[in-house]
Parts: structure tokens; C-alpha cells; sequence
């Protein structure tokens, strides 16, 4: 099992439309989780930490299930703007700095 | 706008030269990283400093040479590149080093290319 796996993607999807991103991770003893953005040519941007009871931030919703060690982020609404890779990032061990990045998915939210 | 800040923003160089990439933040953050992106693939870790001290090193080869002059600033010294090292060079700081929820900010990058 990879470190971190995302959906494939590329997920095209209509102005408006709700969608959502899965990710699993095979270290049991990661603590830390987060999704970042990253448009095309820059650098990855935080989009939310992922907490155990789970977060919203707006548009934005992120879950996380410890016992399946899967992650998720789900996009109400989508915008023009939210056209970017959604790179799933998850802390190697308990208090790790290092970051183990998923390969990322694309969404392209069309007009 | 990023509040880490990298320069330059691109840079051409030859095998044989020597140049060195900059990195500064005013955020407070003890922990610094270097990462190098190729295109399509996700950033790789290259080096950690935590409270200006080296901490990791992910197998860098030698022509790859971090600094850390004081807790705001980051370089990467480059020796002798290959063309294989083209890539997007990140440069991300973190409040502190390891320990609980503590995300990476990163700079908008300095684009590498190597004749």
C-alpha cells in the first residue's frame, strides 16, 4: 500500500456541483493531516488541517476516520476558482516535520 | 500573497557554476524546509532546520548545500547541477519543529533549469 493514495482524478464537474476527494494513508501513527491546493505552476497553498472530529471551512468540509485511516474533503458549491490539484499531506509519524504528499488530484470545475 | 519569499524566482544556470537560492520568512516559524517539485509529481523533501539546526537530510546528493544564517532565512547552495535537477525548488517553514498540528507554508518557489 502506497504512504498516501488519492483518487485519480481528473474530475470535471459543472459550476455549482458538490465533490468529493478520498484519501487512504498506511501509517497508523500519523498524526497530522491537511489538504493543500496547488494551481497549476505554483506552489501548494493550505487549504484546511483535518482534525479527528472533523472540520468546515466555508465551502469546505474535511473528515477523517482514524479505524479506516482515510481522509476526505468535500467541495459544496464548486467555483470557476476552485480549479486547482488537491494534494492530500499526511505527517509521517506523531510529531514528524516530514510531510508525505499524495500524487494529487485535478478538478476542473467548468462553466 | 505567500509570507515565505523566495528568490530568485527563476534561475538558468550551467553545470559548472555556483549559485544559491534564497528563502526568508517573518512569521516567528523555528522549522524550514527545502523541497524540489518536477512537473506533474508532488514535492519531495530535501532538507529540514529546526531552530537553525540541520535536522534532515533526505539522502540530498552533496551538490545540494542548505544554510540556515538565522532563524528567518534559508539558502540552498548549488554546486556542479545535473540537468536532472531542473525542477521547482520549495522552500515551506512550520511554527516549530515536529509536534502536533503544525502545517507548512510555503514560498511560491524558485523554477530551476540547468543547461
Amino acid at each position: 500500500r502506497k504512504e498516501v493514495e488519492q483518487d485519480p482524478g481528473p474530475f470535471n464537474v459543472p459550476e455549482g456541483a458538490t465533490v468529493a476527494f478520498n484519501c487512504t494513508y498506511s501509517n497508523s501513527a500519523s498524526q497530522s493531516f491537511f489538504w493543500y491546493r496547488q494551481d497549476c505552476r505554483k506552489e501548494p497553498k493550505l487549504l484546511m488541517s483535518v482534525y479527528s472530529s472533523g472540520n468546515e471551512d466555508g465551502r469546505f468540509t474535511a473528515q477523517l476516520n482514524r479505524a479506516s485511516q482515510y481522509i476526505s474533503l468535500l467541495i459544496r458549491d464548486s467555483k470557476l476558482s476552485d480549479s486547482a490539484t488537491y494534494l492530500c499531506v499526511v505527517a509521517r509519524g506523531a510529531g514528524s516535520y516530514q510531510l508525505t504528499f499524495g500524487k494529487g488530484t485535478k478538478l476542473s470545475v467548468i462553466p | 500573497d505567500t509570507e515565505v519569499t523566495q528568490t530568485p524566482k527563476h534561475l538558468v544556470m550551467g553545470m559548472t557554476n555556483k549559485k544559491s537560492l534564497k528563502c526568508e520568512q517573518h512569521m516567528g516559524h523555528r522549522a524550514m524546509y527545502w523541497y524540489k517539485q518536477k512537473a506533474k509529481k508532488p514535492p519531495e523533501l530535501m532538507f529540514v532546520y529546526s531552530y537553525e539546526k540541520l535536522s534532515i537530510n533526505e539522502s540530498v546528493p552533496s551538490r545540494f548545500s542548505p544554510e540556515c544564517p538565522n532563524s528567518s532565512l534559508l539558502n540552498l547552495h548549488l554546486h556542479a547541477l545535473q540537468p536532472e535537477d531542473s525542477a521547482l525548488y520549495l522552500c515551506a517553514s512550520s511554527q516549530d519543529g515536529g509536534g502536533g498540528n503544525q502545517p507548512q507554508h510555503f514560498g511560491d518557489g524558485t523554477r530551476l533549469s540547468i543547461l
